[in-house]
C-alpha cells in the first residue's frame, strides 16, 4: 500500500530564511508520480509541481525548488528567502499506477504547516 | 475563468437532512473526484468517476454517492447526514481515468459542510 509521509506538522521561521519540507513515501510500484500541493489560509488547494518516478533530477522554478532522491524514498520542497505569503500548509502527495481498480486517486501526507513570521 | 468550481462554499444544515454539492469543470478533462478533508487537514479520497467508470473508496457510507449529468459536472449527494459528515469536500480533475492518478489533478475551492 503507498504511504506519504511529512513528519514536521509544523515549521515556523522568520522572513527570508530558507526552509525545507520534508516527505517520504512507500510505494511498490516503479511507475509513480509525486505532487507538492499548497493550501493558503484562503483554503483552496494549489497545485506546484507534479515529478514521474523516472525522473530525479532537481527542480527549480524561482524560489521553490525540489530536490527527489529515489534511494531514500524522499521529495523534499524547499523555499528560498521566504516570504510571509509563502505561509500555508504544504501537502505532498503520491499516485501510483493502475489501482487495479481502486479509487485510490492521490495519496496525501498529513501536511506541513509553514508559517512565516515577519 | 475558474477551472474548477464549488457551490456552495458553506454549507450549514441539520443532522438527518439529504444534501448536495455542485462541482463543474471546464478544463476538457476526462475524470472527477471528491476528496473529503477532515478536521485534522487530512485529505482523502472518496470517487473517481468518468463516464464510463465510477470508483468508490470502500471506506465511504453508501448516503453518499456522486451524479454527473455530464461530463463536466460531478455533484456530491449525501443522505441522512451525520455529525462526523462536517469537513470540506474538495472536487477535482484531471486528463486520467478512473483508478489511475497520473496526471495532475486541479482542485476546486471546496465546500465546507457543518452538521448540527
Amino acid at each position: 500500500a503507498q504511504k506519504v509521509t511529512q513528519a514536521q506538522t509544523e515549521i515556523s521561521v522568520v522572513e527570508k530564511e530558507d526552509v525545507t519540507l520534508d516527505c517520504v513515501y512507500e510505494t511498490r510500484d516503479t511507475t509513480y508520480y509525486l505532487f507538492w500541493y499548497k493550501q493558503p489560509p484562503s483554503g483552496e488547494l494549489v497545485f506546484l509541481i507534479r515529478r514521474n518516478s523516472f525522473d530525479e533530477q532537481n527542480e527549480i522554478s524561482g524560489r521553490y525548488s525540489w530536490n527527489f532522491q529515489k534511494s531514500t524514498s524522499s521529495f523534499n520542497f524547499t523555499i528560498t528567502a521566504s516570504q510571509v505569503v509563502d505561509s500555508a500548509v504544504y501537502f505532498c502527495a503520491l499516485s501510483e499506477a493502475d489501482s487495479g481498480g481502486g479509487a485510490d486517486g492521490l495519496t496525501f501526507g498529513k501536511g506541513t504547516h509553514l508559517i512565516i513570521q515577519p | 475563468d475558474t477551472a474548477v468550481s464549488q457551490t456552495p462554499k458553506y454549507l450549514v444544515t441539520q443532522m438527518g437532512n439529504d444534501k448536495s454539492i455542485k462541482c463543474e469543470q471546464n478544463l476538457g478533462h476526462d475524470t472527477m473526484y471528491w476528496y473529503k478533508q477532515d478536521s485534522k487537514k487530512f485529505l482523502k479520497i472518496m470517487f473517481s468517476y468518468n463516464n464510463k467508470e465510477l470508483i468508490i473508496n470502500e471506506t465511504v457510507p453508501n448516503r453518499f454517492s456522486p451524479k454527473s449529468p455530464d461530463k463536466a459536472h460531478l455533484n456530491l449527494h449525501i443522505n441522512s447526514l451525520e455529525l462526523g459528515d462536517s469537513a470540506v469536500y474538495f472536487c477535482a480533475s484531471s486528463q486520467d481515468r478512473p483508478g489511475r492518478a497520473f496526471d495532475t489533478q486541479y482542485f476546486g475551492p471546496g465546500t465546507r459542510l457543518t452538521v448540527l
